[in-house]
């Protein structure tokens, strides 16, 4: 069973300041998602990540993969209030052959940034 | 171009009664998942439609939720009876068809906050 376990569950940080949340996979899997949640709003997609070393980036947020490792990291710089939201790392089962459509997801980080 | 729409966003229910829970795709997606989050837990996959068809349903967790998509077009999940342990956050995505491994990336609706007390 394909398991995906993020950390931290919880961060406070300030603004200004750098943080990294994690992303660890069980099995062998090439596309990893990152997504945005805010209360009581959808899932927004922020990265795809398609293959090993892959890097993406968008404003202060960085996404990188690496598929030995099964690891994905999501890279918060200079951190500001609007990027408080609950982020979720998943991994497409399909794509790892477990058979099954759809995504695991990871139980989310609860990132709250103080002024 | 609208997005998924789900309905109703909240619904608080009895133990034992029913609850049908309704999701609208994006037009012209014919993947159509349901996932389910409970409090403090994964989000997780409950199943799969490819247009009206049930390409996975896996991920359901007894016999007491039903999903239909008749026509293909939206779909709707039903909880009969539903229990104490039912509750959480129902969330609907959509895709394009995928012909080959490509990436047809999933659009979330908002979910569908079930409370049975």
């Amino acid at each position: 069973e394909l398991k995906v376990e993020q950390n931290p569950l919880f961060l406070s940080m300030q603004e200004g300041k750098n943080y990294t949340i994690y992303c660890n996979y069980s099995t062998t899997s090439d596309r990893l998602y990152w997504y945005r949640q805010d209360p009581g709003k959808s899932l927004e997609s922020l990265f795809v990540l398609l293959s090993n070393g892959a890097v993406k980036q968008e404003g202060r947020l960085m996404a990188s993969l690496d598929t030995k490792a099964r690891l994905s990291t999501l890279h918060i710089t200079a951190a500001v209030h609007d990027l408080s939201a609950t982020y979720f790392c998943a991994v497409d089962i399909w794509y790892s052959g477990g058979g099954a459509d759809g995504l695991t997801f990871g139980k989310g980080t609860h990132l709250i940034i103080q002024p | 171009e609208a997005g998924v729409t789900q309905f109703p966003s909240h619904s608080v229910i009895e133990k034992g009664q029913t609850v049908t829970l309704r999701c609208d795709p994006i037009s012209g997606h014919d993947n159509l998942y349901w996932y389910r989050r409970v409090m403090g837990k994964e989000i997780k996959f409950l199943l799969h439609f490819v247009k009206e068809s049930k390409q996975d349903e896996s991920g359901m967790p007894n016999n007491r939720f039903l999903a239909e998509r008749t026509g293909g077009t939206y779909s709707t999940l039903k909880v009969q009876p539903a229990e104490l342990e039912d509750s959480g956050v129902y969330f609907c995505a959509s895709s394009h068809r995928q012909s080959h491994p490509s990436v047809p990336e999933a659009f979330f609706g908002q979910g569908t906050r079930l409370t049975v007390v």
